[in-house]
This record gives structure tokens, C-alpha cells and sequence, in this order.
């Protein structure tokens, strides 16, 4: 059964530091991964998606990568800025089906 | 091209009662999910179409839940006899489908259920 774990579940970090949000997962046979934004009481925004042949994605300030044999995802953020301030999910789909198993989330907080 | 939308965005209602939830995806989006998601935590997979066949479906959608989508257009989402604990966000996706970028989920606002 995939699990989905995300770390740390929360995190505060001062105006143009960069930072690293990390995703694991317990089954390897993955199809992709997805990370999204989600701002308070609305729903997802797509971010990044990474293929299961990929090791990484970029787009803007954002780089994504996969290690698929460790079960590790990570998001990285450049010169982080208080409107980055969300809580942001990473979510797998298995191979063999579309069922998408999301973390828990990562909240972050960016101080001005 | 307008997003997914999702109607009604809120919904009151008392324990025992059936509601009914509707999600129009994007235009020619071929694969349409639907989740709930609670405070605090991740979107929980509830069902999956791919057109208008209904191919995956959570062992959390009791047989109280059904979901369909006629015509392979917009879908929907029906809970009879709502209890307290079905008190949740509803979270519809879709995607274009065919594989590499074209999964990427476009969700909509969601519509918050309170069960009284």
C-alpha cells in the first residue's frame, strides 16, 4: 500500500532564503509525481510533474526532483518570497492505475 | 478555457439527508477525479473516470457515495444519509490524459460540506 510522507509539516523561514520541502513514498512503481500549492480554504494549484523516467523539473524559482529508488521527492525553493506562503503537497500516482496518493502537506510560512 | 468549477462552493445540511455535488472539468479533459479532503490533511482519493466509465473507485466511497459522469462531460457526486463525518472539502480534478505532462490535475475551488 503506497504512503505518502511529507517533512516537515511545518516551517518558517525569513524573505529570500532558499529551502528544500521533502516527499517520500514506500512503493517505487510509481507513474509520476505531482507537487501543488494549495492557498487556505481553495483548492489545488499544479506546480511541478515529474515522470517516473524523470530526476528532475524546473519551472521559475522551482526545481523538483525524484529518486525513485529511495522513494524520495524534493522541492526546492530559490529566494523564497512571502506570496510563496502555502501549504504545498506532493501526490503519486502508482503505475497500473490513477490512484493519486497525496502527503500530508508541508505549511510554509515566508516572513517579509 | 475556464478551469474546473465545482458547484455548490458551500453546503449545509442535516445528518440523514442526500446531497448532491456537480464538477464540470476542463473542455476535453478525458480523466476527472474526485477527492475529500479534511482539515490538516492531504486529498483523499475517493474515484476516477476516464470519459464516462468509472474505472477506480476508494474503499472509502461506502455504498452511501456514488459518482457518475454521463456523456463523459461534467460529473457528480452524491452522499445519502449524510452523517457527521462526511463534513469535508470535496475536491474535483481532471486531466487531459495520454500520458507525460498531459496528467497533470487541474483541481477546482471544491465545495465544503458542514453536516449539522
Amino acid at each position: 500500500k503506497q504512503e505518502v510522507t511529507q517533512i516537515p509539516a511545518a516551517l518558517s523561514v525569513p524573505e529570500g532564503e532558499n529551502l528544500v520541502l521533502n516527499c517520500s513514498f514506500t512503493d517505487s512503481a510509481i507513474y509520476n509525481l505531482q507537487w501543488f500549492r494549495q492557498d487556505p480554504g481553495k483548492g489545488l494549484t499544479s506546480l511541478l510533474l515529474i515522470q517516473s523516467s524523470q530526476r528532475e523539473q524546473t519551472s521559475g524559482r522551482l526545481n523538483a526532483s525524484l529518486d525513485k529508488s529511495s522513494g524520495r521527492s524534493t522541492l526546492y525553493i530559490a529566494a523564497s518570497q512571502p506570496g510563496d506562503s502555502a501549504t504545498y503537497l506532493c501526490a503519486v500516482v502508482n503505475t497500473g492505475g490513477f490512484k493519486t496518493i497525496f502527503g500530508a502537506g508541508t505549511r510554509l510560512f515566508v516572513k517579509a | 478555457d475556464t478551469g474546473v468549477s465545482q458547484d455548490p462552493r458551500h453546503k449545509i445540511t442535516k445528518r440523514g439527508q442526500n446531497v448532491t455535488f456537480r464538477c464540470d472539468p476542463i473542455s476535453e479533459h478525458n480523466r476527472l477525479y474526485w477527492y475529500r479532503q479534511t482539515l490538516g490533511q492531504g486529498p483523499e482519493f475517493l474515484t476516477y473516470f476516464q470519459n464516462e466509465a468509472q474505472l477506480e473507485k476508494s474503499r472509502l466511497l461506502s455504498d452511501r457515495f456514488s459518482a457518475e459522469r454521463p456523456k463523459g462531460s461534467f460529473s457528480t457526486l452524491e452522499i445519502q444519509r449524510t452523517e457527521q463525518g462526511d463534513s469535508a472539502m470535496y475536491l474535483c480534478a481532471s486531466s487531459l490524459g495520454g500520458g507525460a505532462l498531459r496528467e497533470t490535475q487541474y483541481f477546482g475551488p471544491g465545495t465544503r460540506l458542514l453536516v449539522l
